[in-house]
């Protein structure tokens, strides 16, 4: 099956600066997905975003699927962004999604 | 707009009882996700619905787990005769499906605690 990998595993900043996560991915997507998972445990939809750049607020994400990856920027970074961030693509059209293992953000004051 | 619902939040089960879990979609989606999250991992699929049907359960363990997702009402996993290794938290995603629009919203989960 497809692979995804997320990098860096583990990342720590201190408020305001600014960070890249990427996602590599095995395999031609119909879909990906980034989501932020809060310390309470909860998926939080950040992008929808197959292929181009979206921006939203202070998070912004590229995907660019013929060379298959892509990349969630964070700037400015808060207290409330620390937690985990996935990637997870679709190959079919409304199938499943494949997550990646996550990377680990910790913003300290 | 409600989002995904999930009930109850909080599981906890004896080794060998049975664990419901439930999932309402979003409002105007008819396709149903779940997925299991192990400790200090990603998430990982486990089966595929839509109303009345079953449309991938490749991810599902072969014994003691089942899901539906009836013509009424929420859909459902069943996991019989709980074991600790199902500790885990369970998420439900619903879609829309419409067009090439596959994105998923996902419910708050459903953490099983087995004892």
């Amino acid at each position: 099956g497809i692979q995804v990998e997320q990098s860096p595993p583990d990342l720590i900043l201190q408020e305001g600066a600014n960070s890249t996560l990427r996602c590599n991915f095995s395999d031609s997507v119909n879909n990906l997905q980034w989501f932020h998972q809060n310390p309470w445990g909860q998926l939080i939809n950040l992008f929808y975003i197959p292929s181009g750049t979206k921006q939203n607020g202070r998070l912004s994400a590229t995907t660019v699927a013929t060379e298959r990856y892509s990349l969630l920027y964070i700037s400015s970074s808060q207290t409330t962004d620390s937690g985990v961030y996935f990637c997870a693509v679709e190959q079919g059209s409304g199938s499943r999604l494949t997550f990646g293992e996550g990377t680990q953000l910790t913003v300290n004051p | 707009n409600a989002g995904v619902m999930q009930n109850p939040r909080h599981l906890v089960r004896r080794r060998g009882q049975e664990a419901r879990l439930r999932c309402s979609p979003m409002k105007g989606h008819s396709h149903v996700y779940w997925y299991r999250q192990l400790p200090e991992e990603g998430l990982k699929f486990m089966v595929y619905l839509q109303k009345e049907n079953i449309i991938d359960e490749s991810g599902m363990p072969k014994e003691r787990f089942s899901a539906e997702f009836p013509k009424e009402g929420p859909s459902i996993l069943r996991i019989q005769q709980v074991v600790r290794g199902d500790s885990a938290a369970y998420f439900c995603a619903s879609s829309a499906n419409r067009g090439s629009i596959s994105e998923q919203y996902f419910g708050p989960g459903t953490r099983l605690t087995v004892t």
